[in-house]
């Protein structure tokens, strides 16, 4: 079973509007932690958002905040403000720390186009 | 060094060959992580370095890979026999302890031909 799921191949958005990306993720642990990452055309893995857990409140980093559902097992980014160089690839990922292994397991992302 | 450095950037190399990738880890720290990205997916988990040995190696696909990382910073990720199938970009992450945040390097971008 998919651990970390992206439904959303693709999204469009117009400058300067707020978008949402969905990601869903399944663990029976207690203790997870969840990231977003951006990757440009360029390749690079760019961390943009981290929630844990146990975190009572959604995290927030600037232009981006992580509407964190864990009853629905759901961490969502949301990006306000969109900007033309949002335009990019964006992961979800999840480590779990079940037996002392920490290893971030991703999902296949979502391709964000951000129209002017 | 302030990053997580990858070379080579990019690797052309012909079906059969060896090869070997390097990654040079943000100084200090102690978790190391190998994936392979194929186009248009998300990366996948290859290996998982805490110091010098190789915490977690369930992700390699075979024995045809194998990585090192003797002093515990710099790791080399080695390829025998390469396939058609093993063009992808190979990215490295390191964490201070694994428990915090991941750094990704640039990747190494491997073309078998």
């Amino acid at each position: 079973a998919q651990k970390i799921t992206q439904t959303q191949p693709g999204m469009f958005v117009q400058e300067k509007e707020a978008v949402t990306l969905d990601c869903t993720y399944d663990t029976s642990d207690q203790s997870y932690g969840l990231f977003w990452y951006k990757q440009p055309s360029s390749g690079e893995m760019i961390f943009l958002i981290y929630q844990g857990s146990y975190d009572e409140q959604n995290a927030t980093e600037g232009r981006y905040s992580l509407n964190f559902q864990k009853a629905r097992k759901s961490a969502n980014l949301v990006i306000s403000a969109s900007q033309l160089g949002d335009s990019a690839m964006y992961f979800c990922a999840m480590r779990e720390v079940s037996g002392g292994s920490y290893i971030p397991t991703f999902g296949r992302g979502t391709s964000l186009i951000v129209h002017p | 060094g302030a990053g997580v450095s990858q070379t080579p950037s990019n690797k052309v190399t012909e079906k059969g060959k060896y090869v070997e990738l390097r990654c040079d880890p943000i100084s200090g720290h102690t978790a190391l992580y190998w994936y392979r990205q194929s186009l248009g997916q998300g990366p996948e988990f290859l290996i998982y370095f805490q110091g010098t040995g190789a915490a977690d190696d369930s992700g390699l696909p075979n024995d045809r890979f194998f990585a090192v990382r003797p002093e515990g910073s710099v790791s080399t990720l080695k390829i025998q026999r390469t396939e058609r199938g093993d063009s992808a970009v190979y990215l490295c992450a390191s964490s201070l302890s694994g428990v915090d945040g991941y750094t990704f390097g640039s990747g190494t971008r491997l073309t078998v031909v």
